[in-house]
């Protein structure tokens, strides 16, 4: 079974710019979560959607936005780009009805901006 | 939100020592869960408990879930190379995941 596939996997961009990230679930889950990882605030929780909708929200600016498609895939977008948004930004997957926490994270899409 | 604290933030041990890590929130959670990520790849699901003063085990892995609600710890026993990485702790709010800072954790052969 493939897991969580997550492209592009590196990118550059420069401040004022906008990006799109792509989410690719395993098979059969229809959850997907978004989280931002940097050296100084850790693993962050960014949205996750759930059958198209929105489920739940970080606390991040409106720049951050997503959504899901119908086939349970999944983007999310930063726009205006900031030097702060240089990140690991990693998307989980999980089943419906699955014990709580248990997400399966894909290797994450690395983004730098310049 | 809620505070969680987990410690130590590095460890560095030689291989075939024991490690012992833990975490600390705020409020009482039903749910802690303890996370590795190895450089290059995202978490990976440790370990889940979901009840007070449960003990869980996944091979040379221990978990408690603290009698409290508010602690938990992962021992690692005879450590290996391979078991270089970060280790997170997490609690669930609903849907989301907040995670700890994180354990780094070196193995010398």
């Amino acid at each position: 079974k493939a897991g969580v596939t997550q492209t592009p996997r590196y990118l550059i961009k420069t401040r004022g710019q906008q990006v799109t990230l792509s989410c690719s679930p395993i098979s059969g889950h229809r959850s997907v979560s978004w989280y931002q990882q940097t050296p100084g605030q850790g693993l962050q929780f960014l949205f996750e959607y759930f059958s198209e909708t929105q489920r739940n929200k970080g606390n991040f600016p409106g720049r951050f936005s997503g959504r899901q498609f119908s086939n349970s895939r999944s983007e999310m977008n930063v726009s205006t780009l900031e030097l702060g948004d240089s990140a690991l930004y990693l998307c989980a997957s999980s089943p419906a009805g699955t014990l709580a926490g248990e997400l399966f994270f894909g290797e994450g899409s690395r983004l730098t901006v310049l | 939100g809620q505070q969680l604290n987990q410690s130590p933030q590095s460890m560095f041990i030689q291989e075939g020592e024991d490690v012992s890590m833990n975490c600390t929130s705020s409020s009482i959670f039903n749910t802690w869960l303890w996370y590795k990520q190895d450089p290059g790849e995202g978490p990976v699901l440790l370990i889940a408990l979901y009840k007070a003063g449960e003990l869980t085990s996944n091979g040379r892995l221990t978990a408690q879930f603290g009698i409290t609600r508010k602690d938990s710890f992962l021992n690692i026993s005879a450590s290996i190379p391979s078991d270089v990485g970060i280790y997170f702790c997490a609690l669930t709010s609903g849907s989301r995941l907040t995670f700890g800072e994180g354990t780094q954790l070196t193995v010398n052969p």
